[in-house]
């Protein structure tokens, strides 16, 4: 069955450093893999996804994530940090075939600080 | 305006009682999804519908039930089988764009039991 890791509980950053969150997956195949992210008492936006193709793929509000095949990861990151970006960011991973659940991470909360 | 709804936002209810939460769909996507989300443990599967009419039982269906008798809605019981209901509750659907089925998420509605 597949699975999704997310090493990091919580991370915390300066407001313009650069970021990046880590995804580990386990699936036979090339998977779909997405992230998330999560204000505090709110839903999940899609902020990008990856299928196949170039493996760099660009999401919403600044952020990307490169798929590495051989690490099995899909680490998320962006340049630069705003004090908006304060929030939960979830990693998920779909089978490649037909209209089944995604499986995701527990999640890393990330802290922004001036 | 499209999306998912989920109401009320907040609900409460006493220990024994059961309590129907809902969720309304107008993106005409076929599948929907119950997730409930507790800290630190990410976002677990209660039920899914791929159609109208069926659904199948997710990692942690004890407890809860579920309907499917319109598209656009896919109600969730929490019955009071359900031994630790407090906890955020989270709807989504999803529809296939190009190769890939991306769920979409409604607000939630945390649930406290006491």
């Amino acid at each position: 069955a597949q699975s999704v890791t997310q090493p990091d509980i919580h991370i915390t950053v300066s407001e313009g450093a650069s970021l990046e969150l880590r995804c580990n997956y386990s699936y036979g195949a090339t998977p779909y893999l997405f992230w998330y992210v999560q204000s505090p008492g709110q839903g999940l936006q899609l902020l990008l996804k990856y299928f196949s193709g170039d493996t760099l793929v660009q999401g919403i509000k600044g952020f990307e994530a490169e798929f590495k095949r051989s690490q099995s990861s899909f680490n998320l990151r962006k340049p630069s940090v705003h004090w908006s970006d304060a929030a939960e960011y979830f990693c998920a991973v779909g089978l490649n075939s037909g209209n089944t659940p995604l499986v995701f991470g527990k999640g890393t909360r990330l802290s922004v600080i001036a | 305006d499209g999306g998912i709804t989920q109401s009320p936002k907040y609900l409460f209810r006493k220990e024994g009682q059961n309590v129907t939460l809902s969720c309304e769909q107008n993106l005409n996507h076929d599948a929907m999804y119950w997730y409930r989300q507790d800290p630190g443990q990410g976002l677990r599967l209660i039920y899914y519908s791929q159609i109208v009419n069926d659904f199948q039982k997710g990692d942690i269906a004890e407890g809860y039930s579920v309907s499917r008798e319109k598209k656009e809605s896919f109600p969730l019981t929490v019955t009071s089988a359900q031994k630790n209901p407090t906890a955020f509750y989270l709807c989504a659907s999803s529809i296939e764009v190009g190769r890939i089925y991306e769920q979409y998420f409604g607000p939630g509605t945390r649930l406290t039991v006491t």
